[in-house]
């Protein structure tokens, strides 16, 4: 069965200071992983997926099949950082897809 | 392009009461899913729709039922409320022209069921 976990339901660092969001998946085909972010008052939105290998404000997340898991991380935290954070997972290529969402992280950044 | 879109932004229902939810994708989007998110979960996903028809569907009743129209907005549902319905449902569209669907979330409708 798909399945996503984040162990953190909150998760509070100093301004500053590394940031790593823990993801673990559970999916017997090739998935695709996403992070969504949701700020204060502000629509859900993706923040970055593992296709794209790319680095979005700042952070960056590697999808290590091995253990499973796709770990966002960031090495300095600022205050603008403070959301909720939901690590998701697709089917990849799929022509129907649906998303499999975690329960969430809240990040806050203590200044 | 004003994005995704969803109306009403709010409203409160009683058990056993029918509501209708309704989404406008963003604009070039063909695809449109569904998501409810209870109170500190996340999204659970309900069911999509392209072409008019339901393409996939989560682990929800059949209480919950869903329309596309030919100009690939979508209305979600809810039969027979009850108060475990109570949540925000999320509308998100896509496209299924490109390889990877990047999904687009609206600002969500909050239910509440009394």
């Amino acid at each position: 069965a798909q399945r996503v976990t984040q162990p953190e339901k909150l998760l509070s660092v100093f301004k500053g200071a590394p940031v790593e969001l823990k993801c673990n998946y559970s999916y017997s085909g090739s998935p695709e992983l996403f992070w969504y972010v949701q700020y204060s008052r502000q629509r859900l939105q993706l923040l970055l997926r593992h296709i794209s290998r790319e680095s979005i404000k700042g952070f960056t997340a590697d999808l290590n099949k091995g253990e499973t898991s796709f770990h966002l991380k960031k090495p300095f935290a600022q205050e603008e950082d403070s959301a909720m954070y939901y690590c998701a997972l697709s089917t990849l290529y799929s022509s129907a897809s649906k998303i499999i969402f975690g329960s969430g992280t809240r990040l806050s950044i203590r200044p | 392009d004003a994005g995704v879109t969803q109306s009403p932004t709010h409203l409160i229902k009683t058990r056993g009461q029918q509501v209708t939810l309704r989404c406008s994708p963003k604009s070039g989007h063909d695809t449109v899913s569904w998501y409810q998110q209870a109170l500190g979960q996340g999204p659970q996903f309900i069911f999509q729709y392209y072409e008019e028809e339901e393409r996939q569907r989560g682990n929800f009743p059949d209480r919950f039922s869903g329309h596309q129209f030919p100009n690939y907005s979508s209305e979600l549902n809810v039969n027979a409320l009850l108060l475990g319905d109570s949540a925000l449902y999320l509308c998100a569209s896509s496209s299924l022209a490109g390889v990877t669907d990047t999904q687009y979330f609206g600002p969500g409708t909050r239910l509440t069921v009394l």
